[in-house]
C-alpha cells in the first residue's frame, strides 16, 4: 500500500471514446503528478500540480486533459486517443515543504492504469 | 537536452552476489539524481536521492554514488537476494528542474 490509489487498473477504449483516469492520495501531500510509461521508452512526466494549480505541462497533446479539484485528487480525462497513447499511466504525489524546493522531495507512486487503445 | 542512459538493460546474477548498476547523463548541470525500483505491474518506489553536492547515499544494502563532473551514477547492491529482482530506474533532475528518466535495468537475482 503506497498511499496513492489509481483507478481503474486496466482500461481498454476505442479511439472515439471518452474516459477518465482517477488518482487519489492519502498521504496529505500537496503536489501531484501524471507520468506516461511506454514500452521500451523512458518514463515521461506529463503534468505537475502544486496546491491544485498546474505548474508544469510537458507539451502534452490536448486529447489529454488533467483536472485537480483538490490536493488529494487528480484526474486525467481522455478523448479521441491514438494507438500510440497505449501505455501505463502513473500518478505520483509529494509534499512541498515551506522553504524547500519541490524537486527535493521524494515522490510516492500509485500502481498505474494500463491503458490500451484499440 | 538531458539524456539518461542505463547500462546494462538487463542483468541476471546468482543470489548473494554484489552488483553494480550504471547510470550516465549528458548534462552535468544537475540538481539531484534519484534511483527508483519498479516491480512488475507496480508503480515506482524511491530508493535513494542524491543532491548534486553529495557524493553518495546509503540505505541498508544499497549504496548510490554520484560523479557529477563525469556524468555518472552507480547503484551498488550488496549480497543480492531474489527479492531484489525488479527494474531499477535512474532519474536526473536538471538544473532547470526538468526530470529525465533512463529506460531502466531489469535485474533478476536467481536463488
Amino acid at each position: 500500500e503506497t498511499g496513492v490509489t489509481q483507478t481503474p487498473r486496466h482500461l481498454v477504449m476505442g479511439m472515439t471514446n471518452k474516459k477518465s483516469l482517477k488518482c487519489e492520495q492519502h498521504l496529505g501531500h500537496n503536489a501531484m503528478y501524471w507520468y506516461k510509461q511506454s514500452a521500451k521508452k523512458p518514463l515521461e512526466l506529463m503534468f505537475v500540480y502544486n496546491f491544485k494549480e498546474q505548474t508544469e505541462n510537458n507539451s502534452v497533446p490536448s486529447r489529454f486533459s488533467p483536472e485537480c479539484p483538490n490536493s488529494s485528487h487528480l484526474f486525467l480525462h481522455l478523448h479521441t486517443l491514438q494507438p500510440e497513447d497505449s501505455a501505463l499511466y502513473l500518478c505520483a504525489s509529494s509534499q512541498k515543504l515551506l522553504g524547500e524546493s519541490l524537486s527535493n522531495q521524494p515522490q510516492h507512486f500509485g500502481d498505474g492504469t494500463r491503458l490500451s487503445i484499440l | 537536452k538531458q539524456e539518461v542512459t542505463q547500462i546494462p538493460a538487463a542483468l541476471s546474477v546468482p543470489e548473494g552476489e554484489n552488483l553494480v548498476l550504471n547510470c550516465s547523463f549528458t548534462d552535468s548541470a544537475i540538481y539531484n539524481l534519484q534511483w527508483f525500483r519498479q516491480d512488475p505491474g507496480k508503480g515506482l518506489t524511491s530508493l535513494l536521492l542524491i543532491q548534486s553536492s553529495q557524493r553518495e547515499q546509503t540505505s541498508g544494502r544499497l549504496n548510490a554514488s554520484l560523479d557529477k563532473s563525469s556524468g555518472r551514477s552507480t547503484l551498488y547492491i550488496a549480497a543480492s537476494q531474489p527479492g531484489d529482482s525488479a527494474t531499477y530506474l535512474c532519474a536526473v533532475r536538471s538544473s532547470n528542474y526538468k526530470l529525465t528518466f533512463g529506460k531502466g535495468t531489469l535485474l533478476t537475482v536467481n536463488p
